[in-house]
């Protein structure tokens, strides 16, 4: 049982927006910083989104990343098929980095 | 650019110790900016925070793992190592080194190796 609560699978259409959800408590996202990870099948995550919303050099714009209260959320614009993959949140919290438990994302 | 990258032994039999090492090029561990790290993804997906090494020797453990855990450092060959003891099948999953950024609150990793999978079975 991840620290942090996503849904398991998301879909959306090529050119679409879609926004996928990470939730924890005050103690984790409501006490710091998420970041988002994008994961392909057989490889390492990458870093897609820190601070909240800070994406790295060679990150498209499409990506975008949101914090509220306790929940965040990150947001790909005008989808394509090479962005299926699957996204994790992470924060620190309690001294150590908990994540969630990754959301699947499909292209349709 | 930086590159880092595990070694070791892809089958460990249940009750014995579990030694990786992550090598890294393109930079170094000597870096005060950054903590070195090791994470773990079980066979169904789930990603795991083991603990990091800052380059004075300084470490931070993952409560769940902390009387089984070493992580250790030699800069002088730029490299950094997970002993994790007492394995179980339950430990059977992919092994990343990685680099953390502790700069940012998060604490987000922004270098990973390609990971290396450690099988536990007799």
């Amino acid at each position: 049982q991840s620290v942090l609560t996503q849904p398991p699978s998301a879909s959306a259409t090529p050119g679409q927006r879609v926004t996928i959800s990470c939730s924890g408590t005050r103690s984790n996202i409501g006490s710091n910083t998420v970041n988002w990870y994008q994961q392909f099948p057989g490889t390492a995550p990458k870093l897609v989104i820190y601070t909240n919303n800070q994406r790295p050099s060679g990150v498209p714009d499409r990506f975008s990343g949101s914090k509220s209260g306790t929940s965040a959320s990150l947001a790909i614009s005008g989808l394509q098929s090479e962005d299926e993959a699957t996204y994790f949140c992470s924060t620190w919290a309690d001294s150590l980095v908990v994540f969630g438990g990754g959301t699947m994302l499909t292209v349709l | 650019q930086l590159r880092l990258q595990e070694s070791g032994p892809g089958l460990v039999k249940p009750s014995e110790t579990l030694s990786l090492a992550c090598s890294v090029s393109g930079g170094s561990i000597s870096n005060s900016n950054y903590h070195w790290g090791w994470i773990r993804q079980s066979p169904g997906g789930g990603l795991e925070w083991i603990g990091i090494i800052y380059y004075t020797g300084t470490t931070s453990y993952n409560p769940s793992f902390r009387s089984r855990v070493t992580i250790s450092l030699d800069t002088s060959k730029n490299q950094f190592f997970l002993r994790l003891t007492s394995m179980t099948a339950a430990d059977t999953a992919i092994y990343y080194c990685v680099r953390e950024n502790f700069i940012y609150g998060g604490h987000p990793s922004d270098s990973w190796g390609q990971g290396t999978l450690v099988a536990v079975s007799s």
